[in-house]
């Protein structure tokens, strides 16, 4: 059972919008800032965003995120079949004094 | 380039124990904090422990506090992970990953190819 809580699974077709929640607590999102990765089958995670909303270099602007009180999303624009992955959320938890993941979303682009 | 190279997994017995090591290149290695990250096959990302960019601060999960001890040596640009009392629970390709900043964990911007730790009898 993960510390932060998101969809097992989310699904769009080619150039929709969709979006993908991770919901906390008041100790881990509530206060502190989510990042969110990306990984590809057999790859190592990459980092799409961190720090409100900042991207690394190279992470195109259809990826962005959002948080109200202790929930965030991920957003991904003009959704493109290499986006298929699978997305984690992440932030610190003060409580816990340690980095908390969401259990993952595998996003499915049909 | 900016790289990690992870080294040092293996098959151990149960209550063995395992030291990983983690190359990095192209970077400051100490103007950054460092962490392990493991992930169990089919199974999402669990972060294990971080150190701070001086590693004078140290972090770890509940789940190994007391058993793994996080080092490095920025005269050698190496992480470490000293694994003792290891279990079953510990499977796991186990990543090294440079944080965006100097103290407590948290983004992850750099990644390794992973070494794979595998607890059994």
């Amino acid at each position: 059972q993960s510390v932060l809580t998101q969809p097992p699974s989310a699904s769009g077709t080619p150039g929709q919008w969709v979006t993908i929640s991770c919901s906390g607590s008041s100790s881990n999102i509530g206060t502190n800032t989510v990042n969110w990765y990306q990984q590809l089958p057999g790859t190592a995670p990459k980092l799409l965003i961190y720090t409100n909303n900042q991207r690394p270099s190279g992470v195109p602007d259809r990826f962005s995120d959002s948080k109200s009180g202790t929930s965030a999303s991920l957003a991904i624009s003009g959704l493109q079949s290499e986006d298929e992955a699978d997305y984690y959320c992440a932030a610190w938890d003060d409580s816990l004094k340690g980095l908390v993941f969401g259990g993952g979303t595998r996003l499915t682009v049909l | 380039e900016v790289q990690l190279l992870e080294s040092g997994g293996g098959l151990v017995q149960p209550g063995g124990s395992l030291r990983l090591s983690c190359a990095a290149s192209g970077f400051t290695f100490s103007s950054y904090g460092m962490s392990w990250v493991r992930q169990a096959p089919g199974k999402g990302l669990d972060w294990v422990s971080g150190i701070s960019g001086s590693g004078g601060s140290t972090y770890y999960a509940d789940s190994v506090k007391g058993r793994f001890t996080i080092s490095r040596d920025n005269s050698k640009n190496t992480l470490y992970m000293q694994m003792n009392s290891l279990r079953a629970e510990d499977s796991a390709l186990y990543y090294c990953a440079k944080d965006v900043y100097s103290g407590y964990p948290d983004a992850f911007d750099i990644w390794g190819q992973g070494t794979m730790v595998t607890v059994s009898s």
